[in-house]
């Protein structure tokens, strides 16, 4: 069975702090891709980043940058510089093909950025 | 380009009623996703059509839930005799293939069963 964790309900920083939230995924599959979607108070969910399991190459994107670690079966999410737009919560998933690549989410992290 | 769009927006029903929902995918996306958001249960998986089949519907809730997809396009998800347990944000997703391609998700219905 596949899961994805991700202990932090809730985080609370000022703006221009650096936060991570964490990602812990849970699979047998050797091939699988992880993802992180963002869904801001409007509600409809954003696609932020998509890695497959064979390639463990950290990825920055501006502020956003990505941690993947096979070892530990993490996928963390870094925020650098954190903006009030970044408030928003915050999923992360996982895909297997051979299950069609239905997208298991975590519960979510709310990420309140305040000025 | 058109992203992917649902319609309603919002639905309020009558418990025992009976409602569809309706998503219309991507052009040229041939996977679509159903998923379920509600305060208790997070977002899960409802159903995946890859064209106009479902090879895996193992997420519908119960046999008062049905989808269809006609022409690799538009889907209507259908859900009979509605219950309050319902109640709930559905959202649909599509993407180009089954694969590695992401899912890109429609603002989503808002179902109210009262």
């Amino acid at each position: 069975a596949q899961k994805v964790t991700q202990a932090q309900t809730e985080i609370s920083v000022v703006e221009k702090e650096d936060v991570t939230l964490d990602c812990v995924y849970e699979t047998r599959d050797t091939t699988y891709y992880l993802f992180w979607y963002k869904q801001p108070p409007s509600g409809e969910l954003v696609f932020l980043i998509r890695r497959n399991s064979f390639d463990e190459q950290n990825e920055i994107s501006g502020r956003y940058s990505w941690n993947f670690q096979k070892s530990t079966s993490s996928f963390n999410f870094t925020i650098t510089a954190s903006q009030v737009v970044d408030s928003a919560v915050y999923f992360c998933a996982l895909s297997i093909m051979e299950y069609g690549n239905k997208l298991v989410f975590g519960a979510g992290t709310i990420l309140r950025v305040k000025s | 380009g058109a992203g992917v769009s649902q319609s309603p927006s919002n639905k309020v029903t009558e418990k025992g009623k009976d409602v569809e929902l309706r998503c219309d995918p991507i052009s040229g996306h041939t996977a679509l996703y159903w998923y379920r958001q509600s305060l208790g249960q997070g977002l899960e998986f409802l159903i995946y059509f890859q064209g106009n089949s479902a090879p895996d519907k193992s997420g519908l809730p119960s046999d008062r839930f049905s989808a269809e997809r006609t022409g690799g396009s538009v889907s209507t998800l259908t859900i009979q005799r509605t219950q309050q347990e319902d109640s709930a944000v559905y959202l649909c997703a599509s993407s180009l293939a089954r694969g590695e391609y992401e899912q890109y998700f429609g603002p989503g219905t808002r179902l109210t069963v009262t």
